[in-house]
This record gives C-alpha cells, sequence and structure tokens, in this order.
C-alpha cells in the first residue's frame, strides 16, 4: 500500500534539545496529521492541519501543513524523556464518507536524559 | 473524548482456525470505521474501510475472503482472520471516524503459532 516518506527514520537526542521530523509525499492531501505511538498501543492524535500554510501548536510541540500540501513538519521543543516513542505523519485524502489516512513510515525518538 | 475500544487486547491461536477481533466506539457513532495492520518496527497499512450496513472496501492486496469485515451497527465492527497462518500474527489496529478525525483503538496483538 502507499505510504508517506518520514524522515528521520531514528533520532537519538539529549533531553533539552529540540525535534524536527518531516514527511513528504506525492499525492496532495487535505489533512495532514501527526501522531505519536507508544509500544503495544495505538497511535494517539497529536496535531491535526487542516489549511495549507497553516502553523498549529499543542504546548511543546509546533506543526505546519506545506504550502504545496505535500508535505508536513512537526517539531517538539525542550524534549523530556516521555517524549520517547514513535511518531508518525498521516495524510487524509478524500472526501466524506470516502475519506481514509495513508501512514508516512515513522520517527523513533529516543531521549537521553 | 471518544474512546474506541478493541477486544481481545491479544490473542494467541493455532495456524488454520478463525480469529474474531471486535472494535467498538463507545461513546459515539460510527458509520465508518477502519482496520490497519501493523508489523514489528513498521507503519501503519490500511487494510479496509468498513462502513455501517454495507460491504467493506479492501485495500489492494488484500484478501476479502480471508480477513472478513462485519460492521453491523454504528457502535461495533469486527475483523475475523479465517484460516490463520504464522504469516498472519501481528498488531491489528481499528479506528472509528468521527467528525474531525478517526479515533483510535488500543489495538490487538494476533500471533498464531
Amino acid at each position: 500500500g502507499q505510504q508517506l516518506n518520514q524522515s528521520p527514520q531514528s533520532m537519538f537526542i539529549q533531553e533539552g534539545e529540540d525535534v524536527s521530523m518531516n514527511c513528504t509525499s506525492s499525492s496532495i492531501f487535505n489533512t495532514w496529521l501527526w501522531y505519536k505511538q507508544e509500544p503495544g498501543e495505538g497511535p494517539v492524535l497529536l496535531i491535526a492541519l487542516y489549511k495549507a500554510g497553516e502553523l498549529t501548536s499543542n504546548g511543546r510541540l509546533t506543526a505546519q501543513f506545506g504550502i504545496t500540501r505535500k508535505d508536513s513538519f512537526l517539531n517538539i521543543s525542550a524534549s523530556i524523556p516521555s517524549d520517547v516513542g514513535i511518531y508518525f505523519c498521516a495524510g487524509q485524502s478524500g472526501g466524506s464518507g470516502t475519506y481514509k489516512y495513508i501512514f508516512g513510515t515513522g520517527t523513533r525518538l529516543k531521549v537521553l536524559a | 473524548g471518544a474512546v474506541v475500544s478493541q477486544h481481545p487486547s491479544w490473542v494467541i491461536c493455532k495456524s488454520g482456525t478463525s480469529v474474531k477481533i471486535e472494535c467498538r466506539s463507545l461513546d459515539f457513532q460510527a458509520t465508518t470505521m477502519f482496520w490497519y495492520r501493523q508489523f514489528p518496527k513498521q507503519s501503519l497499512m490500511l487494510m479496509a474501510t468498513s462502513n455501517e450496513g454495507s460491504k467493506a472496501t479492501y485495500e489492494q492486496g488484500v484478501e476479502k475472503d480471508k480477513f472478513l469485515i462485519n460492521h453491523a451497527s454504528l457502535t461495533l465492527s469486527t475483523l475475523t482472520v479465517t484460516s490463520a497462518h504464522p504469516e498472519d500474527s501481528s498488531f491489528y489496529i481499528c479506528s472509528a471516524e468521527g467528525v474531525y478525525e478517526q479515533y483510535f483503538g488500543p489495538g490487538t496483538r494476533l500471533t498464531v503459532t
């Protein structure tokens, strides 16, 4: 199935550092979403972006919907140990009643205290 | 917030048997639910879209006769893995379509021996 390209694949950072990851697609999406998944659990929504160029924050997290509608990035500022997990972007395509999500390949984040 | 549950959370079955996984939206009604499969250290791959009262729509490469989906009510969708094989061992995650986003269940770990 289709997947979005997400980079980096993994990151090891020191506590307190900022983190940046991005997601690119060959297709246009109407909505971009960022999720965090912890082992053995389903993904949890972090930020949703609905408009090209939109910049949205959720606490230490900031995400932007690219102008071309083919990319998005997520920044985490001042990382803490509980930020550890796998971060997935997802693009929403289709319309009401027919939409579906395509997930990125994921970025594994490890924070060293 | 919207809550989606899955049952069971994990299951071990013998090769050749069938396993049913339930996905319930607990505090909202969902006309559409989605089923994903996630292999270790990989992303979520959409298997099928489940619509209440109609046949599910399967993604390319997913065998509809092997992965039976039933969405008999607005709060329940089931995925039955028929004649399970070890290669079907995976993490199966459902999601339910809400007003603005999909809400994910906690996942079901299936191990086929």
